[in-house]
């Protein structure tokens, strides 16, 4: 089967960089996606790596190692309204959606 | 105008009764989904549907029932709710079976007291 680890908890301060990790065991998959969820609220696409390397999308970015079975999300210049959880998810060939535990973010002033 | 909406937003009921969930997207997608998020934010796929058609079902007790009408509508009935059926139920829909963006609907919290 596919699985996908993300550390449960993150905690950064206003301004930081912080990046979560998405870590898989799945193979043949069309590439890794980032969700942004707020308590409460539905889950947001984020961003999406087909390829290998980094993609970066205003303050976001996000990277995708296929040989790693590694990718990450990179938040910069963190806000309050970051703190939200975060959700990496992997499309196998054939099947669907797979997501990952999700990471809670939590930004302090 | 919302892209995939769903309906009710909460619904309380009680064990052993039947309820339906509807689901609406307004984007042309032709793939929808029914995900279940327990009360640990796990998010897992229960359905999904291209154009109409069934493509997989997860391991999901026969309870769940879902219906597509048509493209833009995928419903879910659930008969003989149980207490452990309690989670939010998200709708989503994607444009294909190998897109990778989905979008949510808001999300209907279920309650079974």
């Amino acid at each position: 089967g596919q699985s996908l680890e993300q550390p449960s908890e993150v905690t950064a301060v206003e301004g930081a960089i912080v990046q979560i990790n998405c870590t898989y065991q799945t193979s043949g998959f069309y590439g890794l996606s980032w969700y942004q969820q707020h308590d409460g609220g539905a889950p947001t696409f984020l961003s999406y790596n087909a390829l290998d390397g980094l993609e970066e999308t205003g303050r976001f970015s996000s990277f995708l190692s296929r040989s790693d079975s590694y990718g990450y999300l990179l938040l910069q210049e963190l806000q309050m309204k970051d703190s939200a959880s975060y959700f990496c998810a992997v499309r196998p060939r054939g099947q669907n959606f797979v997501f990952g535990p999700g990471t809670r973010l939590s930004v302090l002033p | 105008d919302t892209a995939v909406s769903q309906t009710p937003k909460y619904l309380v009921t009680q064990m052993g009764n039947d309820k339906s969930i509807k689901c609406e997207q307004n984007l042309g997608h032709d793939t929808m989904y029914w995900y279940k998020q327990d009360s640990k934010k796990f998010l897992k796929i229960m359905f999904s549907y291209n154009n109409k058609e069934l493509i997989i079902n997860e391991t999901v007790p026969n309870r769940f029932s879902p219906k597509s009408p048509d493209k833009a509508h995928l419903n879910l009935h659930i008969n003989s709710l149980e207490l452990g059926d309690s989670a939010v139920y998200f709708c989503a829909s994607s444009q294909g079976l190998r897109n990778t963006e989905a979008f949510f609907g808001q999300g209907t919290r279920l309650t079974v007291v």
